[in-house]
This record gives structure tokens, C-alpha cells and sequence, in this order.
């Protein structure tokens, strides 16, 4: 099935370190969304991006919607420990029933 | 409003029994849908359902059906489990807007032995 190119696949930093990872696609979305996954949980909304350009924060997470639509990244400035995870990006196809994923980037922190 | 609810949060299976995933949301979402989580996979959509009465196929939904008889409840049923669905399975809920995310429970942990 379709999935989104997602990178790193994985990051190693030191706390206080700034993150940045992306996602690009063939395919055009309207909507991009970062989600974070904890060990033995599911998936948690970070943050949704509705329009192309669009630049989003969310406490020390910032996210921008590419301007062609086929891409998004995600930042994280001054990393914690708690930020240990792994991180997915999303997109909603073309008929908004469904989201093609990427395949994550995970986060280790090193305090 | 407990958001996503799954049960059971873990089950291991012999080859060949059967079981049945439940997902229930509280939050009047249209849409349903169930994914399976592997290492270095992502999520796989096996099926997911449109509104009540409504299922549609996803990625991966060999050996396995799903019900949505009520608009709250999304069943995952294994007819005969296989050690390759070995897995950890989540539902999810959305409204119908493009502007709307997922919500996702808390998983499944399946094993087949």
C-alpha cells in the first residue's frame, strides 16, 4: 500500500538537543498530521496541519504543512527525556476516509 | 468520556481459534477503523467502516472480517488464527471532516502460538 517516505528512522540526541524530522509523499494532502506513540499505548495527536504553508506550535513542537503539499516536518526544540518515543506522520488521501502513514521515527534521549 | 476503548488488552491464541477484537468510542465518531502494528511495518489498515452497517477493505485484511452493527462498537474478528497475525491491533475513530484526526485506543496485544 501507499506510505509516506518518513526520516530519520531513528535519532539518538542529548537532552536540551533540537530535533527535526520530515515526511514527503508523491501524492498531494490536504491535511498532515505528527502523531507520537509511547511504549504500549497507541498513538497520540501532537499536531494537525489543514493548509499548504501553514506553520503550527504546539509548546516545543512546531510543525510546518510544505507549500506543494507533498511534504511536512516536525521540530523539536530543547528535547526531555519524556520526549522518548516514536514519532508518525500522517496524511488524509484524496476521499478523506483514510491516512497513509509513515513508518516512524524513533526518538531516543539521552539525559 | 472514556475516548477509544479496547478490550481485550492482551490474548494469546493458539493456531486456528477464533476471537473477536472489541472497539468501542464514545465520542458519536462516523468513522472506524482497525490497524495492526508490526516492527518496522507502521500502521497497516486491515478494514475500516464508514458510518453504521458499513465496512470496507483496508491493506491487509485477509483473514480477517469486522461487523459495525452500532455506530459506537467496531468488531476484528480472527475465524482462524495464524502465528503471522501475531501483532499488536488498534482501533481508531474519526469524524467525518477533512479536518478531523484519528483517535486511537490503546492496542491489542495478540499472540498466536
Amino acid at each position: 500500500g501507499q506510505q509516506l517516505n518518513q526520516s530519520p528512522q531513528s535519532m539518538f540526541i542529548q537532552e536540551g538537543e533540537d530535533v527535526s524530522m520530515n515526511c514527503t509523499s508523491s501524492s498531494i494532502f490536504n491535511t498532515w498530521l505528527w502523531y507520537k506513540q509511547d511504549p504500549g499505548e497507541g498513538p497520540v495527536l501532537l499536531i494537525a496541519l489543514y493548509k499548504a504553508g501553514e506553520l503550527t506550535s504546539n509548546g516545543r513542537l512546531t510543525a510546518q504543512f510544505g507549500i506543494t503539499r507533498k511534504d511536512s516536518f516536525l521540530n523539536i526544540s530543547a528535547s526531555i527525556p519524556s520526549d522518548v518515543g516514536i514519532y508518525f506522520c500522517a496524511g488524509l488521501n484524496w476521499d478523506n476516509r483514510k491516512l497513509i502513514w509513515g513508518l516512524g521515527t524513533s526518538l531516543a534521549v539521552n539525559p | 468520556n472514556a475516548g477509544v476503548t479496547q478490550t481485550p488488552k492482551f490474548r494469546v491464541l493458539k493456531t486456528g481459534q477464533s476471537m473477536t477484537l472489541l472497539c468501542a468510542q464514545d465520542m458519536n465518531h462516523e468513522y472506524m477503523y482497525w490497524y495492526r502494528q508490526d516492527p518496522g511495518m507502521g500502521l497497516r489498515l486491515i478494514h475500516y467502516s464508514v458510518g453504521e452497517g458499513t465496512t470496507a477493505k483496508g491493506e491487509v485484511p485477509d483473514g480477517y472480517n469486522v461487523s459495525r452493527l452500532k455506530k459506537q462498537n467496531f468488531l476484528l474478528g480472527l475465524e482462524s488464527a495464524a502465528p503471522s497475525q501475531t501483532s499488536v491491533y488498534f482501533c481508531a475513530s474519526r469524524l467525518t471532516g477533512g479536518n478531523s484526526p484519528l483517535h486511537f485506543g490503546n492496542g491489542t496485544r495478540l499472540t498466536v502460538t
